[in-house]
């Protein structure tokens, strides 16, 4: 079975820290892979895709793959208060489908 | 640019009855799917189309039916409510190429 895991935290990391999110998946034709931010009570927002090899960097978002690991991360640098929420990471291989983890609870300590 | 819109946002069921969810999307997407979220079982694929015309059963069709009624509109039809179909429910359609999928508001169903 496909699969996509993240730990489901919760991570807590003061206003101003880094935090660090992981996502390992097992199909290792995938192709497409995604970070989503969810707050409580909303749907799921976009706000990271990633297609190939190493970093890719857009504003406090620095999103990793390492496609021989089957390793995806997201790393948001100085975080604030408002970036506490649920992190889904996504994958999909190629196909109509995509793969969502359950998320990672994300709290940012002012 | 309204993206994808969904009605109704909260409903409540009794066991037994019957509903149906309507989704529309504006951008002009071919793909578009129904997901359940529950609690710690992250995004569940209930029934996706890939196109106007064809529907596809996902992970979790049991009790559900779709109609992609055309290009815009993706319905998803509770014919006899379970308690266990008490969830939320996301539509989204996928911008082609590259995959990305993007998301209504939700609807909060609870099945008494």
């Amino acid at each position: 079975q496909k699969e996509v895991e993240q730990n489901s935290g919760p991570l807590s990391v003061p206003e101003g820290a880094i935090a660090s999110l992981n996502c390992t998946y097992s199909d290792r034709v995938s192709q497409s892979f995604f970070w989503y931010r969810q707050y409580s009570g909303k749907s799921p927002e976009l706000i990271m895709s990633i297609y190939s090899n190493g970093d890719k960097e857009d504003g406090r978002f620095t999103a990793q793959l390492n496609k021989a690991s089957q390793y995806v991360s997201l790393l948001i640098r100085d975080s604030q208060p408002s970036d506490s929420a649920t992190y889904l990471c996504a994958v999909n291989t190629g196909g109509f489908k995509t793969i969502f983890g359950a998320g990672t609870r994300l709290f940012v300590k002012a | 640019n309204a993206g994808v819109t969904q009605t109704p946002k909260f409903q409540v069921l009794k066991t037994g009855q019957s509903m149906t969810l309507q989704c529309a999307q504006d951008m002009n997407h071919n793909s578009m799917y129904w997901y359940r979220q529950d609690p710690g079982m992250g995004l569940r694929l209930i029934y996706y189309s890939a196109s106007e015309g064809t529907t596809d059963k996902g992970e979790v069709p049991n009790g559900y039916n779709v109609s992609r009624l055309n290009k815009r509109e993706f319905s998803l039809r509770l014919e006899s409510a379970a308690p266990s179909q008490t969830s939320v429910y996301f539509c989204a359609s996928r911008r082609e190429g590259q995959n990305e999928q993007f998301f209504g508001p939700g609807t909060r169903l609870t099945v008494l």
